[in-house]
């Protein structure tokens, strides 16, 4: 079946540092690959998407590439902010017509303090 | 203007009891769906439903009855209410040979107590 794998959280990181937060995915076929994000008490919003091997998704300063060789979609920002503070899902899906379904990762909380 | 809307934000309610979160989306999307997300913040699809037709029914309890009076709305019901139905249910939709990007709505906090 299909999974997707991330890094367990909580991240806690100073204003202004590096994030990575690591993705894995196993799929049978060729997915394309989101992070969604998810700021405390709202529901989920797209942050950035690939549709195939080696397309970059950016947005508000984040990248995630789309490795097919590692099987990975891994989420980077240089500078963090506080307001960058929510949970992070990567999600894969397949194109299998209208029954395509999103397939989440299990989440990570970032939490980015002053 | 809100193109995911879910009603009630907040739910709380007792054992046994039975209802209903109602979800509306004004993106002229064809399909749309249910999620459950528990309290380790774990995402999972319940249904799915495609021009008011069931798609997706991921193994959910006969309890949780969906339904799709048209295109623009998605309810779910669940009867006899227990413990571990509390979660935040999202509703989402998307439009059919798109990018597959789904819009969320705000969610629905659901107590069981």
């Amino acid at each position: 079946g299909n999974s997707v794998t991330q890094m367990e959280g909580p991240v806690t990181l100073s204003e202004e540092a590096f994030l990575t937060i690591n993705c894995t995915y196993t799929a049978t076929g060729y997915p394309s690959l989101f992070w969604y994000v998810q700021y405390p008490g709202e529901g989920l919003q797209l942050l950035l998407k690939a549709t195939k091997a080696d397309d970059k998704g950016s947005n508000k300063g984040f990248e995630a590439t789309y490795r097919k060789e590692t099987t990975s979609f891994h989420l980077e920002k240089g500078s963090v902010q506080v307001s960058d503070s929510a949970v992070y899902f990567c999600a894969l899906i397949l194109n299998t017509g209208t029954a395509s379904k999103l397939t989440f990762g299990t989440g990570t909380r970032l939490q980015v303090t002053l | 203007d809100t193109a995911v809307s879910q009603t009630p934000k907040y739910l709380v309610t007792q054992m046994g009891n039975d209802k209903s979160i109602k979800c509306e989306q004004n993106l002229g999307h064809d399909t749309m769906y249910w999620y459950k997300q528990d309290s380790k913040k774990f995402l999972k699809i319940m249904f799915s439903y495609n021009n008011k037709e069931l798609i997706i029914n991921e193994t959910v309890p006969n309890r949780f009855s969906p339904k799709s009076p048209d295109k623009a709305h998605l309810n779910l019901h669940i009867n006899s209410l227990e413990l571990g139905d509390s979660a935040v249910y999202f509703c989402a939709s998307r439009q059919q040979g798109s990018s597959y990007e789904q819009y969320f709505g705000p969610g629905t906090r659901l107590t069981v107590t």
